[in-house]
């Protein structure tokens, strides 16, 4: 079935380090990919999504490239602050349903210490 | 442009008292309309969802129920509230066809 696989975590950096969270997602057809973010005590918010393979979406200085040869799409920026401290969810759509139906990843909780 | 406003913000209710939750949705038309529960370091889980006035699908066998009594409204209701009820609750909407969600700024309910 349609799927989303990500590294729970909790990820811990430094400020100013690279972070990547992997992403891969097992779908039939041709999905949507998007990442959204929730910081604390918020609802998600919508980071970053690509439509079709080889895209790339950005935002915020968070990067993620379509693969659809690896069926993965990790989320990386080059220096993250303090303020990216949140948790990140990866999710699919597009798979034909009445609905929009998204499935969504379990989340990986980022903390970044100054 | 398009809104979504969800309340209340927080909620602290006694076990088997009834609960009602608002969602509203703005500068759109004939919205698809979600509920999601989050418990606490948990992912997402979908509730319902619905794709026309009265039309509401449930996920999962649940103590809650869902209503849409007008395009851009939906809400999210129980009779008797459980423990187990406790987490917070997101609304979401999208444009059918396309892809993605909106999401409200959430209720977080603890049910006491």
């Amino acid at each position: 079935g349609n799927s989303v696989t990500q590294m729970e975590g909790p990820v811990t950096l430094s400020e100013e380090a690279f972070l990547t969270i992997n992403c891969t997602y097992t779908a039939t057809g041709y999905p949507s990919l998007f990442w959204y973010v929730q910081y604390p005590g918020e609802g998600l918010q919508l980071l970053l999504k690509a439509t079709k393979a080889d895209d790339k979406g950005s935002n915020k200085g968070f990067e993620a490239t379509y693969r659809k040869e690896t069926t993965s799409f990790h989320l990386e920026k080059g220096s993250v602050q303090v303020s990216d401290s949140a948790v990140y969810f990866c999710a699919l759509s597009g798979l034909g349903t009445s609905y929009d139906k998204v499935i969504f990843g379990p989340g990986t909780s980022l903390s970044v210490i100054p | 442009s398009q809104t979504i406003h969800q309340w209340p913000a927080t909620l602290v209710q006694p076990v088997g008292s009834p609960l009602s939750l608002e969602c509203t949705v703005e500068g759109t038309s004939n919205p698809n309309l979600y509920w999601y529960r989050q418990a606490a370091g948990r992912g997402l889980q979908l509730l319902f969802y619905s794709i026309g006035i009265g039309q509401i699908s449930s996920e999962v066998p649940q103590n809650l129920s869902a209503s849409r009594p007008q395009d851009r409204q939906f809400i999210l209701s129980s009779k008797k509230l459980l423990l187990s009820d406790s987490g917070f609750y997101l609304c979401a909407w999208s444009v059918p066809g396309a892809s993605g969600y909106t999401f409200g700024s959430g209720t977080r309910l603890t049910v006491v």
